[in-house]
């Protein structure tokens, strides 16, 4: 079935530098979620990209969906300490349940 | 205050015993879902259920089972087939199955001995 593979698996950055974490497909997403899942807590929804080529952006975070809808990628600019977590993209497989990248942990050192 | 409850937070059990893990919405959702979560796995879809009375398996059901008997209440039974069933368990729901945010739960950490 689909997968949505998401790379790096990890990344740590120094307080202030950017963070960039992608998300690869090999079939065309009708859609993509992102959320973020703070160190023992669980995931909260951040975003859905539906549209080709579409950016949105919520304050330091700047996610975009590719042109052939098949990636996606989440931009922090200047991280910061509370940044930290595993960011997961989220896909629907063939108009079911969503399905989840493995995620990528972002730590972030002060 | 709405929102998803699951409980308990941490479940201790032994091996051969089957255990249900509670997963209560009241906010109204049509859609909910059962999660494992690994270290290094992601998040791995168990059960879902579009609506009372129906659920599909995921990825991973075998060793599960679920029951959709009112619409805010979705309990997984993880039973004594399942291998490996020490995990992080998540229930979310939405508002319908496709193209709708997910509400996570707080989650159940279950450990089997």
């Amino acid at each position: 079935g689909q997968q949505v593979m998401q790379i790096p698996q990890y990344q740590h950055v120094q307080e202030g530098e950017d963070f960039t974490t992608y998300c690869n497909s090999s079939t065309t997403l009708s859609n993509i979620q992102w959320y973020k899942q703070r160190p023992g807590g669980h995931p909260v929804f951040l975003i859905q990209l539906v549209k080709s080529g579409e950016v949105k952006k919520q304050k330091r975070l700047t996610f975009q969906f590719g042109e052939a809808k098949k990636n996606s990628s989440l931009h922090i600019t200047a991280t910061q300490t509370t940044d930290v977590g595993t960011y997961f993209c989220a896909s629907p497989e063939g108009g079911t349940a969503l399905i989840f990248g493995k995620g990528t942990t972002l730590s972030v050192s002060s | 205050d709405g929102g998803i409850t699951q409980s308990p937070k941490y479940l201790f059990r032994k091996e051969g015993q089957n255990v249900t893990l509670s997963c209560e919405q009241n906010l109204n959702h049509d859609a909910m879902y059962w999660y494992r979560q690994d270290p290094g796995q992601g998040l791995r879809l168990i059960y879902y259920s579009q609506i009372v009375n129906d659920f599909q398996k995921g990825d991973i059901a075998e060793g599960y089972s679920v029951s959709r008997e009112k619409k805010e209440s979705f309990p997984l039974t993880v039973t004594s087939a399942q291998k490996n069933p020490t995990a992080f368990y998540l229930c979310a729901s939405s508002i319908r199955l496709l193209g709708y945010e997910q509400y996570f739960g707080p989650g159940t950490r279950l450990t089997v001995t």
